[in-house]
């Protein structure tokens, strides 16, 4: 199994609602990232969170709360937000240094199907 | 911050035509990749380079680290090649520290 899965595809909420995206991986990586993409514009790191840890926070806004409850899931919870942030939001995820002993698998990022977010 | 450049940032071509993509980084890095990008879709992963070459049916990688430079070449291109093309790169910090992306090429391939 090579997949990362995204729940939902598609999600409208309003600027009250309180909302969750879910990603999901059973390939055995321990570090997993949540990246939020504009239209037109590549890919900008939010999260990452490494042993289920939280490891790295670039300066996110708190209206963005993630967890990762077990070593397969990955949650990004959403509340208040505003319409400049509808985007699609990625999770991916990898191996970390010492989890494998060498080779391309250590590295390599796996990206999910991601979850287009309309904020009304 | 370190950054990602990518060439061209539009290509226009042929069907058939030989396709080359450029991306240069500033620093050190682990690992680079190259990812595409279908419109409204999502991400994925062609290559992952650490040095030297790969290829993958039409898809062709490679890297020089010494210049800090990859190029990525598609042969015998074809309509359905069109896509976004990204370049990213995940620095040499020795843990998990997330890809910085280059801005992408998008490629047109007309029949």
């Amino acid at each position: 199994d090579t997949e990362v899965t995204q729940t939902p595809k598609h999600l409208v909420m309003g600027m009250t609602n309180k909302k969750s995206l879910k990603c999901e991986q059973h390939m055995g990586h321990r570090a997993m990232y949540w990246y939020k993409q504009k239209a037109k514009k590549p890919p900008e790191l939010m999260f990452v969170y490494s042993y289920e840890k939280l490891s790295i926070n670039e300066s996110v806004p708190s209206r963005f709360s993630p967890e990762c409850p077990n070593s397969s899931l990955l949650n990004l919870h959403l509340h208040a937000l505003q319409p400049e942030d509808s985007a699609l939001y990625l999770c991916a995820s990898s191996h970390l240094p010492g989890q494998v002993g060498t080779g391309r698998a250590l590295y390599e990022q796996y990206f999910g199907p991601g979850t287009r977010l309309t904020v009304t | 911050k370190n950054e990602v450049e990518q060439s061209p940032q539009n290509l226009t071509a042929q069907e058939g035509e030989f396709i080359t993509i450029n991306c240069s980084y500033s620093v050190g890095i682990s690992a680079l990749h190259w990812l595409q990008q279908h419109p409204g879709g999502g991400i994925v992963s062609l290559f992952m380079l650490s040095s030297g070459k790969k290829k993958h049916g039409r898809l062709i990688a490679t890297i020089n680290i010494q210049e800090k430079h990859s190029s990525l070449h598609i042969t015998a291109s074809h309509p359905r090649d069109s896509a976004v093309y990204i370049c990213a790169v995940m620095y040499s910090g020795g843990g998990a520290d997330g890809l910085t992306f280059g801005k992408g090429t998008h490629l047109i391939i007309q029949p």
